[in-house]
């Protein structure tokens, strides 16, 4: 099982630039999430997805859209990068009981 | 007051010692208790969780949880050099109509194992 896989895993974007990452998970779990994690702040959560056809905000939504394509897809958009939007974001999924699996990372820079 | 809490450390412990990483919560209504471990430019990768109070011991790793006190640690022993990571507490509650749950992060303890 290749787990969650996340692409690209590098990132250089100019401010007002679009880019969507993505992630993808062959688990079959029902529930994902995009989280970032900057120095001195840890992971904080930007949206998830409890289910197929379901997506909700996290504590840090702004700037971001999420697509969860079917059950094994779920995408992260920024429609105009801002330089506060560097980070690594990390995909990650779960079924109810055990813990979270997460994806290798995408780190972003925004110049 | 954060909702995950942790001291950042750098820990160091020698070789061989016991390493004890500490982590409070807020959020009385949390179930579940998960260390992930870190390293340098990786993700985060499952060390051990817990649902109960008590220990909970694999191999060289032992999580305590104390709800009443909202406490939860990860002890190591015999700490090896590769044990030098970012150690990250995670708490799970359930979002709104409780079909969802999310995990809440402390900033993570850094641990040095010296040799």
């Amino acid at each position: 099982n290749a787990g969650v896989t996340q692409t690209p895993k590098f990132q250089v974007l100019k401010t007002g630039q679009s880019m969507t990452l993505q992630c993808a998970q062959d688990m079959n779990h029902n529930s994902m999430y995009w989280y970032r994690q900057d120095p001195g702040m840890g992971l904080r959560l930007i949206y998830y997805s409890a289910s197929e056809g379901t997506t909700d905000k996290g504590e840090v939504p702004n700037g971001y859209n999420v697509s969860r394509l079917n059950k094994r897809e779920f995408s992260l958009r920024l429609e105009s990068a801002a330089p506060s939007q560097t980070s690594v974001y990390f995909c990650a999924s779960h079924k109810g009981g055990f813990g979270y699996t997460f994806g290798s990372g995408t780190r972003l820079t925004v110049v | 007051q954060k909702e995950v809490e942790q001291n950042s450390g750098p820990l160091s412990v020698p070789e061989g010692a016991i390493a004890s990483l500490n982590c409070t919560y807020s959020d009385r209504g949390s179930q579940s208790f998960f260390w992930y471990r870190q390293y340098s430019g990786k993700s985060p990768e499952l060390i051990m969780f817990i649902y109960s109070n008590g220990d909970k011991e694999d191999g060289r790793f032992t999580a305590q949880l104390n709800k009443a006190s909202q406490y939860v640690s990860l002890l190591i022993r015999d700490s090896q050099p590769s044990d030098s990571a970012t150690y990250l507490c995670a708490v799970n509650s359930y979002l709104n109509t409780g079909t969802a749950s999310k995990l809440t992060f402390g900033t993570g303890t850094r641990l040095q194992v010296t040799l």
